[in-house]
């Protein structure tokens, strides 16, 4: 089954303490990227990748790392998170093919509920 | 990108057909309507996209109009399974920098299925 697998599905941790989100996908996709969802805020970019080891910040990147050594996988990560970052985090892959038109038709991964406190 | 008007909520019964519109009135010739859909908290969906014909597919049809300023999303036997948040985007496919990819979600159109 084609899927966007993300891990944890939900996370309480405390304000400073590393941690790292994975993003895995099955279907060959070569772009993938994070978003956060906030209420009112609605879905906001933080990082892409078009490729292996090619990754670019989007939106939101403050406090955010990434990167892109396998292409089925995209780990999110936050070396000190901060109140601000809790959120609902999704990560999404899609294929990326001369034309641009199939970039947009993304498979989205269940979201991470991530509380820092 | 071309601006989306949706209206924000609309009801439906279950087994009727669902029609979410869509306004994109400064639509270029060269910009896609893309339609996802967000069940509650669940990851975003990609439904279709279409550039100026009528597109079908497994999930729901969408209509173009001529002048291409608006669209309209239709599933044809709703389900309580369809009650969600619809979102219409509008795209250009080869877009660069950093703009490539990206989907930015306004504040779409919820849905409610009822029995």
């Amino acid at each position: 089954e084609a899927q966007v697998t993300q891990n944890p599905r939900y996370l309480i941790t405390v304000t400073g303490k590393k941690l790292t989100v994975t993003c895995s996908q099955n279907m060959n996709h070569e772009y993938m990227s994070w978003y956060r969802q906030d209420p009112g805020l609605g879905l906001r970019q933080i990082y892409y990748s078009m490729n292996v080891e090619v990754t670019d910040k989007g939106d939101v990147p403050e406090g955010y790392k990434v990167s892109r050594k396998e292409k089925r996988n995209f780990p999110l990560i936050l070396e000190s998170p901060s109140p601000n970052q809790t959120s609902l985090y999704f990560c999404a892959s899609s294929l990326s093919r001369v034309g641009g038109l199939a970039v947009y038709e993304q498979y989205f991964g269940p979201g991470t509920r991530l509380t820092v406190t | 990108d071309a601006k989306t008007t949706q209206p924000p909520s609309m009801d439906c019964a279950e087994g009727r057909a669902a029609n979410l519109p869509c306004n994109h009135s400064t639509i270029s010739g060269n910009e896609y309507v893309y339609w996802y859909r967000q069940i509650h908290s669940q990851g975003p969906q990609y439904i279709i996209h279409g550039l100026k014909n009528n597109e079908t597919n497994e999930m729901a049809s969408l209509i173009i109009t001529e002048d291409r300023k608006s669209s309209t999303l239709i599933l044809p036997h709703a389900t309580l399974r369809d009650t969600a948040v619809y979102y219409c985007i509008v795209r250009v496919p080869n877009a660069g920098g950093t703009s490539y990819g990206k989907l930015t979600f306004g504040q779409g159109t919820i849905l409610t299925v009822h029995p």
